[in-house]
């Protein structure tokens, strides 16, 4: 069975610009999560998705959008990007939207801005 | 305050040790916990998760203190392929997990 996908595996973009990063979730999974990981921190909870509406939203500026599509499948979007947007994006995915249960995780979007 | 706080390590220990790591949560209302292992430029994937009444899976043993928000993971008989960070999460309700920055492990032969 395929795990979490996430594209494109790595990007680089200038400041300014907007990005746009995708997630397929686990099959049958309809809760999709958003986190941000920079170098020497963990995971910082940016947006959650349940049965496509957003269930809940960190502690991050209004460039920040996201959404889920029917299929479940996941985009995060940045615009005007700042060099301190550079991280790791993780997408995770479960089969509940409680929280409780087991997040699995794809292989993330390393995003540079240069 | 954070709302996880974890050592920041590095651990460095020789094959075969027992090492612990700890973690402070300040959210009272957390339900839900585990520890994720992160090996380098890949991602999170669970350990395990916590209880209460303490959890065991092989070498590996987690255990929980609601009344001081402390949570901690024991490695015995540590293994070269252990090296890697250790993640402590907390879920606060709401559909979001929050973690520590992760203590980093390192097993020399």
């Amino acid at each position: 069975d395929a795990g979490v996908t996430q594209s494109p595996t790595h990007l680089i973009k200038t400041r300014g610009q907007q990005v746009t990063l995708r997630c397929s979730p686990i099959s049958g999974h309809k809760s999709v999560s958003w986190y941000q990981q920079v170098l020497g921190q963990g995971p910082q909870f940016i947006f959650q998705y349940y049965e496509k509406e957003e269930r809940g939203r960190g502690n991050f500026p209004d460039r920040f959008s996201a959404r889920q599509f029917p299929n479940y499948s996941s985009e995060l979007n940045v615009n005007a990007l700042l060099l301190g947007d550079s991280a790791l994006y993780l997408c995770a995915s479960s089969s509940i939207g409680t929280g409780g249960t087991e997040a699995f995780f794809g292989q993330g979007t390393r995003l540079t801005v240069v | 305050r954070k709302e996880v706080e974890q050592d920041p390590g590095p651990f460095n220990v020789p094959e075969g040790a027992t090492v612990a790591f700890n973690c402070t949560y300040s959210n009272s209302a957390s339900q839900s916990f585990f520890w994720y292992r992160q090996d380098c430029r890949k991602e999170p994937k669970l350990l395990m998760s916590v209880y209460s009444s303490g959890n065991e899976d092989g070498r590996f043993t987690a255990q929980l203190n609601r009344a001081s928000q402390y949570i901690s993971l024991l490695i015995r008989d540590s293994k070269l392929s252990d090296s890697a960070t250790y993640l402590c999460v907390v879920n606060a309700g709401g559909n979001k997990l929050v973690f520590g920055a992760g203590t980093i492990l390192r097993v020399k032969s």
